[in-house]
């Protein structure tokens, strides 16, 4: 147990729905990063928030969006869903030392149909 | 050219085998590398991590750093099925920036 939680660990949806994907870090790490993984395929990062600022943005479409709250858990928001956004969504946390490395959760597997 | 090259596979391997799994890179700046193992539609899982040049060993795993030649490796010895897995290598600079950058990953099977 890598002790990040990811909800919902599964999600059907609909093209055009929106959902909301939750993950508490690791106690302690102040640092959460999103990841896409499209069936087999590598991980893409979306976003990084460190302490409830972005810290870095990759290759996050413009209808996603995410946020950390003061208690430092994470949302990741997907609008608009198309068939293409199918895919695992992998949140991972860090410390904030130098030598500090990730840990990811179990993932959340959406599914749009 | 991608910051972070790894051998895509897939790499089938009879049971007991020593597997090699090999990652290069671009950035000079990398100081931290790590490998993690993936089972299919789980959360990678770290499996070593190591700074600088160098080797470590844990158990059946040895992770290998050049840095003179921007390449880390990962041996497995005594491969088991168990180990079937996708490898992903990563790596970050020396810096609070926290910027992780992953390979591809290599599929690996382990056959009975």
């Amino acid at each position: 147990d890598s002790g990040v939680t990811q909800t919902p660990k599964h999600l059907i949806t609909a093209t055009g729905q929106r959902v909301t994907l939750r993950c508490s870090p690791r106690s302690g790490d102040l640092s959460v990063y999103w990841y896409q993984q499209s069936l087999d395929q590598g991980l893409q990062f979306l976003i990084q928030y460190y302490n409830g600022e972005e810290r870095a943005k990759g290759n996050i479409l413009e209808r996603f969006s995410a946020q950390q709250f003061p208690d430092l858990h994470s949302e990741l928001n997907l609008s608009s869903l198309e068939l293409g956004d199918s895919a695992l969504y992998f949140c991972a946390s860090s410390g904030q030392g130098a030598g500090n490395t990730i840990y990811f959760g179990e993932g959340s597997w959406l599914t749009v149909v | 050219q991608k910051e972070v090259e790894q051998d895509p596979g897939p790499l089938s391997v009879p049971e007991g085998a020593i597997v090699s799994l090999n990652c290069t890179y671009s950035n000079s700046a990398f100081q931290y590398f790590m490998w993690y193992r993936q089972y299919s539609r789980k959360g990678p899982e770290l499996l070593m991590y190591t700074y600088s040049s160098g080797n470590k060993e844990d158990g059946r795993f040895t992770a290998q750093v050049d840095k003179s030649s921007k390449y880390i490796s990962l041996f497995i010895r005594d491969s088991q099925p168990s180990d079937s897995a996708t490898y992903l290598c990563a790596m970050r600079d020396d810096n609070y920036g926290q910027n992780f950058v992953f390979g591809p990953g290599t599929r690996l099977s382990v056959l009975p």
